[in-house]
């Protein structure tokens, strides 16, 4: 079967950098994805990989392993807006994504 | 910019009703979906289209019917509705599956259904 695996819950401090991970098992592989989801709003887009390596996009970066089934999200000099849920999703071999439970973010002061 | 659009934000159902959810996107995507959310869950896709007048079922179609008659909306309808139901539904729009993919999503739809 296709399974995404992130970790439910993670605190972090603000100013501090927080590594989020996602390992997969999927039919195929055409991307993962990260989003952004604040309670009670749309999920909405992160990030892209699908190379080897890593993406950076300001305080946001993805990181990806197609050989380990693995990502992560790094968030920098975090904010108390960045509390939030982030969901990993794949795109499997009929480019249908296959989404992860989410991870939840607490941001302490 | 509206983007992707759902109504109603909220509704609650008795058992046995029906009711319709409109989703509509003004950025001309080809693509649309409709997912449910349900806690400790992933999102999961219950239908999708790829274009105006097509629709395809998701991972969870059971219960749900669609339909796409034109490009911008898609309508997700519950014949007859049952508690496992209670939902958050989300309505999302693509350009298509061969660009990143980036899914533009609504704002949601809370369903009770008693």
């Amino acid at each position: 079967g296709q399974n995404i695996d992130q970790p439910t819950e993670m605190t972090a401090t603000e100013g501090a950098i927080v590594q989020i991970n996602c390992t997969y098992q999927t039919s195929g592989f055409n991307g993962l994805f990260w989003y952004q989801q604040h309670a009670g709003e749309a999920p909405t887009f992160l990030s892209y990989n699908v190379l080897d390596g890593l993406e950076e996009k300001g305080r946001f970066s993805s990181f990806l392993s197609r050989s380990k089934g693995y990502s992560y999200l790094l968030l920098k000099e975090l904010q108390m807006k960045d509390s939030a849920s982030y969901l990993c999703a794949v795109r499997d071999s009929n480019y249908q994504l296959i989404w992860g439970a989410g991870t939840k973010l607490i941001i302490k002061p | 910019n509206a983007g992707v659009t759902q109504t109603p934000k909220f509704r609650v159902l008795k058992t046995g009703q029906s009711m319709t959810l409109l989703c509509a996107q003004d950025m001309n995507h080809e693509y649309m979906y409709w997912y449910r959310q349900d806690p400790g869950m992933g999102l999961r896709l219950i239908h999708y289209s790829v274009g105006e007048g097509t629709t395809a079922k998701g991972e969870v179609p059971d219960g749900y019917n669609v339909s796409r008659l034109k490009k911008q909306n898609f309508l997700l309808g519950l014949e007859s509705a049952a508690p496992s139901q209670t939902s958050v539904y989300f309505c999302a729009s693509s350009p298509g599956q061969w660009d990143t993919g980036e899914l533009f999503f609504g704002e949601g739809s809370r369903l009770t259904v008693l």
